[in-house]
């Protein structure tokens, strides 16, 4: 159940430079995550929006990190100045609600290498 | 504190057996979900079970089974007569719906299964 889209789905970046990636929901989804994923980890939670309002942040998310959904609809993850531990892959979530409770499906992810 | 331990790194198996996948979570929480996830070599992250803390019945779906015990703080995933494409790493995760509602990961458990 992919009910994001992810782009791009790869990047190779040299060090020092500034990396943008945008999630996509293909329906409406109050709630957007991201989270990150090293190798041999499993995913880490980084931030979320309810709608349009960015309602919580990990301390993981340092200050050259930023992230944005204007209108509440898709999101954008911003890496300025790239660091090798940046390497990783960045996954949006959207949150899925029924009567029994709530799921968090996953995007297939944005590869990031920085060389 | 929010905890969820997969102490095995790493399971191979030959096509057929059976193989039990341990999860042992932590949390003050009175209310949570727990969720497996598969991420095969693909790299997307699958959901397979959400369990609410409330409702601690067993799950079967298929070769898969899921045992929740609130008493031992253990859900774990037993996958009956392996295959080969079984083959990925799993990750169990626990849900905090008391606010944010993000997922803490175990480290994952590599599942190789043989021919």
């Amino acid at each position: 159940d992919t009910g994001v889209s992810q782009n791009p789905r790869h990047k190779i970046t040299k060090r020092g430079q500034n990396v943008t990636f945008r999630c996509d929901p293909i329906s409406e989804h109050n709630r957007l995550y991201w989270y990150r994923q090293t190798l041999g980890q499993g995913p880490e939670f980084l931030t979320y929006f309810q709608n349009e309002a960015q309602l919580e942040k990990s301390r993981l998310l340092s200050d050259r990190f930023s992230a944005e959904r204007p209108k509440g609809s898709f999101s954008t993850l911003e890496i300025q100045r790239t660091e090798q531990g940046d390497s990783a892959m960045y996954l949006c979530a959207y949150e899925r609600g029924s009567p029994s409770g709530n799921t968090i499906y996953f995007g297939e992810g944005s590869w990031l290498t920085v060389v | 504190a929010q905890k969820v331990t997969q102490a095995q790194t790493e399971i191979s198996v030959v096509e057929k057996e059976d193989v039990t996948l341990d999860c042992v979570y932590e949390t003050r929480d009175t209310t949570y979900y727990l969720f497996w996830y598969k991420q095969p070599p693909s790299g997307e992250l699958v959901f397979l079970i959400r369990r609410n803390s409330f409702d601690e019945q067993n799950e079967i779906s298929g070769r898969y089974s899921w045992n929740f015990q609130k008493s031992t703080s253990s859900f774990n995933f037993t996958i009956t007569a392996s295959q080969v494409v079984d083959s990925a790493v799993y990750f169990c995760a626990l849900y905090r719906s008391s606010n944010t509602g993000k997922l803490i990961f175990g480290q994952g458990t590599t599942l190789q299964v043989k021919p």
